[in-house]
């Protein structure tokens, strides 16, 4: 049972230019939770996605961010115009929803390792 | 505002000596929490989680942790630390509350270093 998978692990984009992070959730998983890990601070959460839904974007930036979790495929977490700023670790997690999404346990992948030149 | 403290910036404990890592919270609500550990370049791997019942939870790689309600701590412990513990750790709370979307909020991280 392959475990959350994102792609890629590493991108570097120069200022100005848009990064496309994917995730592909555990099988079986509907629910989606992107978070962001910038240098020397915790992780925040971003936003919650289940299968065409965004149910909470309370972390996303108001600006240039934007995330979707379509009925087939990946989730994508999508940044127009980065910055230095903008350089961070991001981490999707996965959860079942076998309980309240308050109680279930989300699994993360390796992130992806975003570096603005 | 819901929050997660972690006290200590680094932990520094001797092989086969028991480790703690400190953890406190503040919640509206029940609150349910976790624990995450995550090695060098990697994501984060689940420990162990209390949503309710026994206040002592046992979880992987035989870390444990206790829920305290009246201290509002959730502090995790191994009676006998490895080298390949030495990793950050990470404390998180959700709650029920008016938006039950599980968002976790989580704490700074603690980095233990567990030396031979």
């Amino acid at each position: 049972n392959a475990g959350v998978m994102q792609n890629p692990r590493h991108l570097v984009r120069r200022r100005g230019q848009e990064a496309r992070l994917r995730c592909s959730p555990m099988k079986g998983h509907s629910h989606v939770y992107w978070y962001r890990q910038l240098p020397e601070e915790g992780l925040k959460f971003m936003v919650y996605l289940q299968k065409e839904n965004i149910i909470d974007e309370s972390g996303m930036p108001k600006e240039r961010f934007s995330a979707e979790f379509p009925k087939e495929g990946p989730s994508i977490l999508r940044i127009q115009q980065v910055v230095r700023g903008d350089s961070a670790a991001y981490f999707c997690a996965s959860s079942p929803q076998t309980g309240t999404a308050s109680t279930d346990t989300q699994y993360f992948g390796p992130g992806t390792r975003l570096t603005v030149l | 505002a819901q929050s997660v403290a972690q006290p200590e910036d680094q932990v520094n404990v001797a092989e086969g000596n028991p480790l703690t890592v400190k953890c406190t919270y503040s919640v509206s609500g029940n609150p349910y929490l976790f624990w995450y550990v995550q090695y060098p370049n990697r994501g984060l791997q689940f420990l162990l989680k209390y949503i309710t019942g026994d206040n002592l939870v046992k979880g992987s790689y035989g870390f444990e942790a206790e829920f305290n309600k009246s201290q509002t701590s959730f502090h995790l412990k191994k009676p006998s630390a490895l080298v390949s513990d030495s990793a950050l750790y990470f404390c998180a709370v959700t709650s029920v509350g008016s938006s039950n979307t599980g968002k976790l909020i989580f704490g700074q991280g603690t980095t233990l270093q567990v030396k031979p």
